[in-house]
C-alpha cells in the first residue's frame, strides 16, 4: 500500500517571501501521479498542481513549482512571493493509475501561516 | 457548470440516529469518491463507486456504513446507528471515465453526533 509523509506539520511564512513545504512517499509503482490541495477554512479542497510520476520535468503553476525526485520519493511544493490567501492546509497526495485503484492517498497536512 | 454538490452541509446526528450524506456529482461524471476527515487529519478514503457499481469500498467500515450510486439521482452515504467517532468531515469527489482525469472535491458535509 502507498503512503504519504508530510513532517512539517505547521510552517510560516513573511508575506511575499518563499515557503517550501516537504512531502516523502512510499509506493512500489512506477507510474503514477501526485498532487498538492490547499483546503482553507471554507474546507474546500482546492487542487494547487499536479505531477506525472514519468515526466521529468517539474510542475509550475503560477507562483506554486515542485521539487519532484523520483528516486528519493520526495515531492515538495514551493510558494514564491507569498500572499495572505495562501494561508491555509496544504495536503499531498498520491494517486495510482491503477484503474482498481484510483483513489488518492493523502498526507497529513501542513499548515500554512503567512505573515504581513 | 455547477461543481460537486454535497448536502446537507451541516449535520447533527443523536448517538443511534442514522445520518445520510448525499453527494450529486459534476454533470458528465460517472465515478463517486468517499473520504472522511477526522478533525486536525488528512482525508481518508473510504469508498469508490461508478453508476450502480461499488469499485473499491476498502476503506470504509464493515458495519454501519453503507454507500450507493443509483443509476438516477445523487450518490448517498449512509451511516448506521451513529456513535461519537463518526463525527468528522464527510468529503465527496468525482471525475469522468478515463484515468487521466482529475477528481473534483465538494464542500464536504460537516457530521456531529451529540
Amino acid at each position: 500500500a502507498q503512503t504519504v509523509t508530510q513532517s512539517q506539520p505547521e510552517m510560516s511564512v513573511q508575506e511575499a517571501e518563499t515557503v517550501t513545504l516537504s512531502c516523502t512517499y512510499d509506493t512500489s509503482e512506477s507510474d503514477y501521479y501526485l498532487f498538492w490541495y490547499k483546503q482553507p477554512p471554507s474546507r474546500q479542497m482546492i487542487l494547487v498542481i499536479r505531477q506525472e510520476a514519468y515526466k521529468q520535468q517539474n510542475a509550475t503553476e503560477n507562483r506554486f513549482s515542485v521539487n519532484f525526485q523520483k528516486a528519493a520519493k520526495s515531492f515538495s511544493l514551493k510558494i514564491s512571493d507569498s500572499q495572505l490567501g495562501d494561508a491555509a492546509m496544504y495536503f499531498c497526495a498520491y494517486r495510482s493509475k491503477d484503474t482498481g485503484r484510483r483513489a488518492l492517498t493523502f498526507g497529513s497536512g501542513t499548515r500554512l501561516q503567512v505573515q504581513p | 457548470n455547477a461543481g460537486v454538490m454535497q448536502n446537507p452541509r451541516h449535520l447533527v446526528r443523536r448517538r443511534g440516529q442514522e445520518a445520510r450524506l448525499r453527494c450529486s456529482p459534476m454533470k458528465g461524471h460517472s465515478h463517486v469518491y468517499w473520504y472522511r476527515q477526522l478533525p486536525e487529519e488528512g482525508l481518508k478514503f473510504m469508498v469508490y463507486l461508478q453508476k450502480e457499481n461499488i469499485i473499491d469500498e476498502s476503506g470504509m467500515p464493515k458495519e454501519r456504513f453503507s454507500a450507493e450510486f443509483p443509476k438516477e439521482g445523487p450518490s448517498i452515504l449512509r451511516i448506521q446507528q451513529v456513535v461519537r467517532g463518526d463525527s468528522a468531515a464527510y468529503f465527496c469527489a468525482s471525475s469522468p471515465n478515463g484515468v487521466n482525469t482529475e477528481a473534483f472535491f465538494g464542500q464536504g458535509t460537516r457530521l456531529t453526533v451529540v
